[in-house]
């Protein structure tokens, strides 16, 4: 079975500083792995995925995500956070094979202060 | 931009009221998701469907709920009875199978709240 832990369901960073949201899989089969944010009262939107190219990845606004077998982990960074980036972002799993459903974590609330 | 529409965005209904919800995914698309998101559960799958047909449902109370495809452009999701506990963002999403690597497209929710 497949599943995402997200740890930290808050995190606070200053306007600039760097953003790092951690994300660990588990799957049994070789992953296909998501990361969707969530604005207020709003859907999911996709920022970026991994689908065993490149391991390192890149999405919108700015944000790239890293693949690491060894450690499986997926975790999001971005350089220098914006005010916008203000959001809850939720990492996803899916196996490559099967039916394809996403699995999603429990979110992390990214605030960003001034 | 296609997107994937869901009605009504709020709905507020006593306890023991039957509760519809509608969902238009993108034109084209083969593979509905309907999740539910609490502040307790996070995103929980109730369903999904290919071609229409469901592939898993084990995550939807039976007793109560139940989705379909009509057809091609329309799933609903409906409770009944509802009850207090059913209170969520309910969310729809599409996408074409065989293709997890483009990601699914998600609606923008429908509050319900059960008094």
């Amino acid at each position: 079975a497949q599943s995402v832990t997200q740890l930290g369901s808050h995190v606070s960073v200053s306007e600039g500083a760097l953003v790092l949201l951690r994300c660990n899989y588990s799957s049994s089969v070789p992953p296909y792995l998501f990361w969707y944010v969530q604005y207020p009262n709003q859907g999911l939107q996709l920022l970026l995925k991994y689908t065993s190219a490149a391991t390192l990845v890149k999405g919108i606004n700015g944000f790239e995500a890293e693949f690491k077998k060894s450690e499986t982990s997926f975790h999001l960074t971005k350089p220098s956070a914006h005010m916008s980036d203000a959001a809850e972002y939720f990492c996803a799993v899916t196996p490559s094979g099967g039916y394809n459903k996403l699995i999603f974590g429990a979110g992390t609330r990214l605030a960003v202060h001034p | 931009d296609a997107r994937v529409t869901q009605t009504p965005r709020d709905k507020v209904t006593e306890m023991g009221q039957e509760v519809t919800m509608r969902c238009q995914p993108i034109l084209g698309h083969n593979t509905v998701f309907w999740y539910r998101q609490t502040m307790m559960q996070g995103l929980e799958l109730l369903a999904y469907f290919r071609n229409r047909a469901p592939l898993d449902d084990s995550g939807m109370p039976k007793d109560r709920f139940s989705a379909e495809m009509p057809d091609a452009t329309l799933a609903t999701l409906k409770i009944q009875p509802s009850e207090p506990r059913d209170s969520a963002v309910y969310f729809c999403a599409s996408g074409w199978d065989g293709q997890a690597v483009v990601g699914y497209t998600f609606g923008s929710g429908t509050r319900l709240t059960v008094v």
